[in-house]
């Protein structure tokens, strides 16, 4: 069955350092998407991307966090200057109509 | 602002019986409803998922149930089996296409034998 392969599976990082979160999303997939979510708390949504731009973000996506395809294949999310909060797991789904959105199995991200 | 709520953190049910999670949302634009079950450190997987213009859906064991008017929907899982045993999420988004999903905090089943 076709996987959203995400890496690192954990990422230490030191506080005001960039870090890149890789996601390899369901090849024929047309929709991707980062979502993450903070121990203790829930899923929450980050931002969406179709057709080469995003479609959608939330009030957490602010300028610290940047995304891009660069291929055909990767869809990454970029963090600038980490902060202790932006310790979490980080979600990519892709999907490829309405329905049967698919995760990846995350990246635990911790900033020291 | 929780627009998804699943007020019930836990839930206890012997193997065999049926599973009830609930879920309530608050955002009337809320138009695709969808479940998702989550084991430590997995992604969620997704289970089942409905439209607003049905008020239900069937796919084996899982059933999902959606009242509009009550802003209320259901997942009923018979009968329940011990691989069943995770944490379940209700999602909902305004539609298709690129919408984010928004959570609820996620309701852990623990099917006891």
């Amino acid at each position: 069955e076709p996987e959203v392969t995400q890496t690192p599976s954990h990422q230490v990082t030191q506080m005001g350092q960039e870090v890149i979160l890789r996601c390899v999303p369901i090849s024929n997939h047309l929709y991707f998407y980062w979502y993450r979510q903070i121990l203790g708390q829930k899923v929450e949504f980050l931002v969406s991307f179709y057709n080469n731009e995003i479609s959608e973000k939330s009030e957490i996506f602010d300028d610290q966090f940047s995304v891009e395809r660069p291929d055909g294949s990767n869809f990454t999310l970029k963090i600038r200057s980490t902060k202790l909060e932006d310790s979490a797991m980080y979600f990519c789904a892709s999907k490829l109509d309405l329905d049967g959105y698919t995760f990846g199995s995350g990246t635990r991200l911790t900033v020291v | 602002d929780q627009q998804v709520k699943q007020n019930s953190p836990s839930l206890s049910v012997q193997e065999g019986r049926i599973s009830i999670l609930n879920c309530d949302y608050t955002n009337s634009m809320f138009d695709y409803f969808l479940w998702y079950k989550k084991y430590p450190a997995e992604g969620p997987t997704f289970l089942i998922s409905i439209s607003s213009i049905k008020d239900k859906n069937e796919d084996g064991r899982f059933t999902v149930f959606l009242n509009k008017s009550a802003k209320h929907l259901s997942l009923h899982i018979v009968p329940s089996q011990p691989g069943d045993s995770a944490v379940y999420f209700c999602a909902a988004s305004p539609g298709g296409g690129a919408d984010g999903l928004t959570f609820g905090k996620g309701t852990h089943l623990i099917i006891q034998p």
